[in-house]
């Protein structure tokens, strides 16, 4: 069965902290892996990544993919209070289908 | 990315009834999909709604249920029929192959459901 397990389920830190999100996934014809970012109700889009090595920058985000460990990482440097949020991973198997998603990293950020 | 509406943006409904969520896209998609998003849980697809024949329903979701209408590329319907208290949920719509990113998925600004 196809399944996208991230890690960890929750992390709070202070304002001005780096932090890694994980997510790793065993899924048949992997095509891409996507990461949202969730605040109040819609997901908002943020990196599809489709090749291992390619690190992917917006600002203080970044995400990388490495698919021969099935894995994937978001970082997010100089943490503010507005990154608080659930972030999803999410993977894509093949064209016609939807996501399959995981069950999402809450992040906490106290100033 | 293609600008997603839905209608209504939250509603506070009776045990029994029906409430119809419409998604509006403002260019034609290949996909559209409906999900659920229960209290402290992850997105659950409930069905992929069909340009012009039945939605395909994943397990545990059934038509009766959960009635969807695609009568064209940029518009969708999800019915939340007899409702309950465990339908509280926030109801998204999602889109997926707009042209540019054939493989990017988004989603609408979603529908809060209470249910009394």
């Amino acid at each position: 069965e196809d399944k996208v397990v991230q890690s960890p389920l929750s992390l709070v830190v202070h304002e001005g902290d780096t932090v890694t999100l994980n997510c790793s996934y065993e899924v048949t014809n992997f095509r891409s892996l996507l990461w949202y970012k969730q605040e109040k109700k819609a997901p908002t889009f943020l990196f599809m990544l489709t090749s291992s090595g390619i690190e992917k920058k917006s600002g203080r985000l970044s995400s990388i993919l490495d698919k021969k460990e099935l894995f994937s990482i978001l970082n997010i440097t100089a943490t503010q209070t507005g990154d608080s949020a659930v972030y999803l991973c999410a993977v894509d198997n093949q064209a016609g289908t939807a996501l399959i998603f995981g069950k999402g990293t809450t992040l906490s950020v106290s100033s | 990315s293609a600008v997603i509406s839905q209608k209504p943006s939250r509603d506070i409904c009776q045990r029994g009834t029906s409430l119809t969520i419409q998604c509006q896209v403002d260019s034609q998609v290949t996909m559209m999909f409906w999900y659920r998003q229960q209290p402290g849980q992850s997105l659950t697809l409930i069905a992929t709604a069909n340009q012009g024949s039945e939605a395909t329903y994943e397990s545990g979701f059934v038509i009766d249920k959960f009635p969807i209408s695609r009568p064209n590329l940029t518009f969708s319907t999800l019915t939340v029929s007899n409702m309950s208290p465990e339908d509280s949920s926030i109801y998204l719509c999602s889109v997926k192959g707009t042209g540019r990113g054939y493989n990017e998925q988004f989603f609408g600004p979603g529908t809060r459901l209470t249910v009394l």
